[in-house]
């Protein structure tokens, strides 16, 4: 029930494409939801975190697509660039029970071709 | 310097030999975690600091032992460790506000320290 399964776990895409990663859970305690993306000998870098009472949120190129009833939440890299090639790792928060704890998934290698 | 800053980035080690890796947040954030990252695994939790009083210790053996003087400084004393303890170990930060039910606040990591050992 703690786990977080995310999918595909190494993706490529065309320069101009769209990435799409998927993550998945089973705790609906689970309140806030937040993507990081790594770029190697550099630690997680927050991109952009939804709340489950929304069922989008965009930042630029960026787009998470929330489905509640799913238990699905996705990362969706418009217009893809070779500088987005990176690990990206979805991320769930437990409503409060005295800590703070995330549940990260496995991770996604993107590469972004030229 | 700002954010989180670990040092060092790379450390070489015996399996007998004590070392410590350090964590500095330049955020003002009262809350500090330690994090083992491996290959093809979901970060590991291992230890959180709620206002310099650990919350949460993730049945991590004891060989790992971390402190934490005060909200800004973290630090993991390593000593007697093993081959699978080779990983990056991540520093993160993060602020825990009273009443906000803990929605929002994101955390902050590190670079990391690479650690082997041999």
């Amino acid at each position: 029930q703690q786990q977080v399964k995310q999918s595909p776990q190494s993706l490529i895409v065309q320069k101009g494409g769209i990435s799409i990663i998927n993550c998945a859970y089973e705790n609906t305690a689970f309140d806030y939801f937040p993507w990081y993306q790594q770029f190697p000998g550099k630690g997680p870098a927050l991109l952009i975190a939804i709340r489950p009472d929304v069922s989008e949120k965009k930042e630029g190129r960026f787009t998470i697509s929330f489905n509640k009833s799913a238990k699905q939440f996705s990362l969706h890299i418009m217009d893809s660039q070779p500088g987005d090639s990176a690990t990206y790792f979805c991320a769930a928060k437990a409503r409060p029970s005295g800590t703070y704890k995330y549940i990260f998934g496995t991770g996604t290698r993107l590469k972004v071709l030229a | 310097e700002t954010g989180v800053t670990q040092t060092p980035r790379h450390l070489v080690m015996g399996m007998t030999n004590k070392k410590s890796l350090k964590c500095e947040q330049h955020l003002g954030h009262n809350a500090m975690y330690w994090y083992k990252q491996s290959a093809k695994k979901p970060l590991e939790l291992m230890f959180v600091y709620n206002f310099k009083e650990q919350t949460e210790n993730n049945s991590v053996p004891s060989r790992f032992s971390p402190e934490c003087p005060n909200s800004s400084h973290l630090f993991l004393h390593l000593h007697t460790l093993q081959p699978e303890d080779s990983a990056l170990y991540l520093c993160a930060s993060s602020q825990v506000i009273s009443g906000d039910r803990g929605r929002g606040q994101p955390q902050h990591f590190g670079d990391g320290t690479r650690l082997s050992i041999l």
